[in-house]
């Protein structure tokens, strides 16, 4: 059982480059989420699911896509990356909702120069 | 909309001493309520959390939160603190669908 797993630990990027954030759970969890963190500023609600096939915006979605074609994956898209995306960015997922704990993953270092 | 608030951007305690980290709510009815906390260069696990009963609720590791609805906080305590306990605290709380995080507490432990 390996909970919640991101791929890459570590990317950099240059203005105006896409790219994809990998998450993935293996504990069956129906709600899955995107966060940034930045210093000061706590974390940041970017994208959510509450189930496959199912997505909606949080507080921070701009320059953000998001899809849920299976219950397991919910990949992170930048479309066309800005400095302003410079940022930590962890998945996490729970049983339903968000009323259960939050399981989180360890965290993708992005900076985009 | 629902917000924390967490007052202490950063805190220094001596090991062994207690510990108080304060957490302010913004939200007419019971809110749901959570303690995090994320080790340097982790991703965040749960202390504890709160939804309704008993107001005082016991964590892992040692830790406890009280709700105190009249001023709308909910702070997270240790009566003695262990150098391992250094790490970043968030208070969060959530709608059901999107949670809401505090700023963060930072949290020095000195021998």
């Amino acid at each position: 059982n390996a909970g919640v797993t991101q791929t890459p630990k570590f990317q950099v990027l240059k203005t105006g480059q896409s790219m994809t954030l990998q998450c993935a759970q293996d504990m069956n969890h129906e709600y899955m989420s995107w966060y940034r963190q930045d210093p000061g500023m706590g974390l940041r609600l970017i994208h959510y699911s509450v189930g496959a096939g199912i997505t909606d915006q949080g507080e921070v979605p701009n320059g953000y896509n998001v899809s849920r074609s299976t219950t397991e994956d919910f990949p992170l898209r930048l479309l066309s990356a800005a400095p302003s995306q410079t940022s930590v960015y962890f998945c996490a997922s729970s049983y339903d909702r968000a009323t259960h704990e939050q399981y989180f993953g360890p965290g993708t270092r992005l900076t985009v120069t | 909309a629902q917000s924390v608030t967490q007052p202490d951007i950063h805190i220094t305690v001596s090991e062994g001493a207690s510990l108080e980290l304060r957490c302010n709510y913004s939200y007419g009815a019971t809110p749901y309520l959570f303690w995090y906390v994320q080790s340097p260069g982790q991703g965040l696990q749960l202390l504890l959390k709160y939804f309704s009963g008993d107001t005082l609720v016991q964590g892992i590791k040692g830790f406890e939160a009280e709700f105190k609805r009249s001023q709308s906080s909910f702070n997270l305590r240790k009566p003695s603190v262990h150098w391992s306990d250094a790490a970043e605290y968030f208070c969060a709380t959530t709608t059901g669908n999107q949670f809401y995080f505090g700023t963060g507490t930072s949290l020095t432990v000195i021998p």
